[in-house]
């Protein structure tokens, strides 16, 4: 059974970096052909993609959020993260992880991360 | 790259059926088989109901089903029952010359009257 865990701060101030981390277990993310990546919702508002790592380690980043996304693994512990940097109030969301192939197949439960002074 | 385009909000009444469309480009849509929907009922996180337009994953109800004509797809909900209550989104997988991009439509609201 496939199961994806968020974890990391509900609460940032403008211009701190963004830090979660995505737990997997039931799959390993270096051995299966799937994408892991990261989609963020604002409260209210649609589902929009961030960015996605392949299992051989090749990532993939929204345009628009390019310059300040950074996805990566930790396959010893079977986990990937993300990182957003100089964060401001239009980065208030949930953010999920989800497993790809491309298609969404499993998704975390969500974390909100709050950005405000 | 832009979002999907669907309609904000659709209504139907027990036992009828709705259809939501999903409008792409020749980028993204019309080029690849990879259209998915999801359902997100409030508070939850979005779940898998049809991939590659029309395939069921295990477990999903045959009321759902999904076409594709050019550079739309559509998700058809027959015999509408008051769970299907519910946001719906679009997926689709691009590429540019140098990147694989996912991206979502704007989401529709599902009423069921």
């Amino acid at each position: 059974q496939l199961h994806l865990q968020e974890s990391g701060p509900g609460l940032l101030k403008p211009s701190e970096t963004l830090s979660l981390t995505c737990t997997v277990s039931g799959d390993s993310i270096s051995k299966s052909t799937y994408y892991w990546g990261w989609i963020r919702q604002p409260p209210g508002r649609g589902l929009e993609w961030i960015g996605s790592l392949y299992y051989s380690g090749n990532t993939n980043y929204n345009p628009s959020l390019k310059s300040r996304v950074t996805i990566s693994v930790d396959t010893s512990h079977n986990e990937f993260s993300l990182t957003l940097s100089s964060v401001t109030a239009a980065d208030t969301a949930v953010y999920y992880c989800a497993r790809h192939a491309p298609e969404f197949d499993s998704w975390g439960q969500g974390t909100l991360v709050t950005v405000s002074a | 790259q832009s979002a999907l385009t669907q309609p904000a909000s659709v209504s139907g009444s027990p036992g009828h059926s709705i259809t939501i469309s999903c409008t792409g480009t020749s980028s993204d849509i019309d080029d690849y088989n990879y259209v998915s929907w999801y359902q997100q009922h409030p508070g939850n996180a979005p779940k898998l109901m049809i991939y590659h337009f029309t395939n069921r994953p295990s477990g999903v109800s045959n009321r759902f089903s999904g076409s594709k004509s050019g550079n739309t797809a559509s998700l058809t909900i027959s015999g509408l029952q008051a769970e299907d209550e519910a946001d719906y989104y679009c997926a689709s997988y691009t590429t540019t010359s140098t990147l694989n991009i996912w991206v979502f439509g704007g989401g529709t609201k599902l009423t069921v009257l």
